[in-house]
């Protein structure tokens, strides 16, 4: 059974602060990762997506990840209270099939 | 900005009874695919479609589920028999290629089973 596995915190960091999110997963085959944001009642947004060990850079946001080690995160970068969600890693299993974690629910206090 | 939509937003029904939940992908995407998610637990992916036939589906997928694309726009997932445990929230998204990376989600269907 392919498994994603995150803390599902909650995970309190102050704004302006780096807030650092994490991930494992079981298949050592996988090729493909994500970072999905859902807000509370709605539906899963993609936020980043990485295919190669290191880091990768889009605005506040760094994904990374090792492969060696079965490992992907994402940082954000000076946290704002509208980043306040759950965080969803996802892992692609197949050409059609990802699977998700359980999400870490992130609060960014003022 | 395309998106996907879906139709009802909620849907409250009775145990056993049948249900269609429609959902619009965007439309030069050739990929389609259901997720629900039950309050509270993970996404879990039902169903992956394509050319008009499912290509993939997961254990939870059962003979009580069905996929159709009716006409060029719509595509849709039919549960038969409605049970208490498939109140949830399901997705629909859809993706240009199999191999595109990106699943663009819909706003999804709040399922009630009374």
């Amino acid at each position: 059974q392919k498994e994603v596995e995150q803390n599902s915190g909650p995970l309190s960091v102050p704004e302006g602060a780096i807030a650092s999110l994490n991930c494992t997963y079981s298949d050592r085959g996988s090729q493909s990762f994500f970072w999905y944001r859902q807000y509370s009642g709605k539906s899963p947004e993609l936020i980043m997506s990485i295919y190669s060990n290191g880091d990768k850079e889009d605005g506040r946001f760094t994904a990374q990840l090792n492969k060696a080690s079965q490992y992907v995160s994402l940082l954000i970068r000076d946290s704002q209270p509208s980043d306040s969600a759950t965080y969803l890693c996802a892992v692609r299993s197949s050409a059609s099939k990802i699977i998700f974690g359980s999400g870490t629910r992130l609060s960014i206090r003022p | 900005e395309p998106e996907v939509t879906q139709t009802p937003s909620h849907q409250v029904t009775q145990m056993g009874q049948e249900v269609i939940l429609r959902c619009v992908p965007i439309s030069n995407h050739l990929y389609f695919y259901w997720y629900r998610q039950i309050l509270g637990q993970k996404v879990e992916f039902l169903v992956s479609f394509y050319n008009n036939e499912i290509s993939e589906k997961s254990e939870i997928f059962d003979d009580q589920f069905s996929v159709e694309r009716p006409d060029g726009s719509n595509f849709t997932l039919k549960i038969r028999s409605t049970k208490l445990e498939d109140s949830a929230m399901y997705f629909c998204a859809s993706s240009e290629l199999a191999g595109e990376e990106t699943q663009y989600f819909g706003p999804g269907t709040r399922l009630l089973v009374l």
